[in-house]
């Protein structure tokens, strides 16, 4: 199947700054990303969904001034937790979907801790 | 609004027993429903997906679910449990076109397999 990969694995970083989690689509064109948050022991829950070339579309409760999203290229999208505090702690991971694509794929994840 | 129901957040199995992992949607109509895995620390890798094809169907790693209409239920099974199988397992759906669009997952399973 098709690769979609995560980076960092994994970030600390201090209460009030920000951090940049970068999807990108290795061997497809993402015209559909998804950025979903998983807290410890629980489900994953759908943040936002982001189109190439467009504003990302936020579900209701999600702070689009807090999680900026932007995909800018059919293969890369980032998204931006600013002013991190530690109930921003969590894992956070995207999937892609391409043209013609019926299947979602999934990065491996990238684990938040804000200290 | 639809759901999905995941009963049981954890099941235990001895090595070479049956799995069966429940799950159950809310729905007027039939959904795009889908298994996924997650291992410790990864994103989520896809056991299988239903997409009114066929009631049963099998994924990787010798699982199959079974589609039941009457039943709102996509229960997920495997004849012979291996070490290998421990991991959080996650039902989804989807209303989307393509069914690969705003998955909306269950709260999952942890699998444990006893040796």
């Amino acid at each position: 199947g098709a690769v979609v990969s995560q980076h960092p694995s994994w970030v600390i970083c201090k209460s009030g700054t920000s951090v940049k989690i970068e999807c990108r689509s290795l061997d497809f064109q993402a015209t559909t990303m998804f950025w979903y948050r998983q807290f410890p022991k629980q489900s994953l829950m759908l943040m936002a969904t982001s189109n190439e070339g467009s504003k990302a579309t936020y579900e209701q409760g999600v702070e689009k001034d807090k999680f900026l999203i932007n995909h800018a290229s059919l293969t890369l999208s980032t998204l931006t937790v600013t002013s991190a505090h530690p109930e921003d702690s969590s894992f956070y991971i995207c999937s892609a979907i391409g043209t013609g694509n019926t299947e979602a794929f999934f990065g491996q994840g990238t684990r938040l801790t804000v200290v | 609004a639809q759901s999905v129901t995941q009963l049981g957040s954890h099941v235990s199995v001895s090595e070479g027993a049956l799995v069966l992992l429940r799950c159950n949607y809310s729905s007027s109509v039939p959904p795009y429903l889908f298994w996924y895995v997650q291992y410790p620390n990864q994103g989520l890798q896809l056991l299988l997906k239903y997409t009114s094809a066929a009631t049963l169907v099998k994924g990787i790693n010798d699982f199959e679910a079974e589609f039941k209409k009457s039943e709102t239920s996509f229960h997920l099974t495997k004849p012979s449990a291996h070490m290998s199988d421990a991991a959080e397992y996650f039902c989804a759906v989807s209303f989307s076109n393509f069914g690969n669009e705003k998955l909306t997952f269950g709260t999952g399973t942890r699998l444990t397999i006893i040796p």
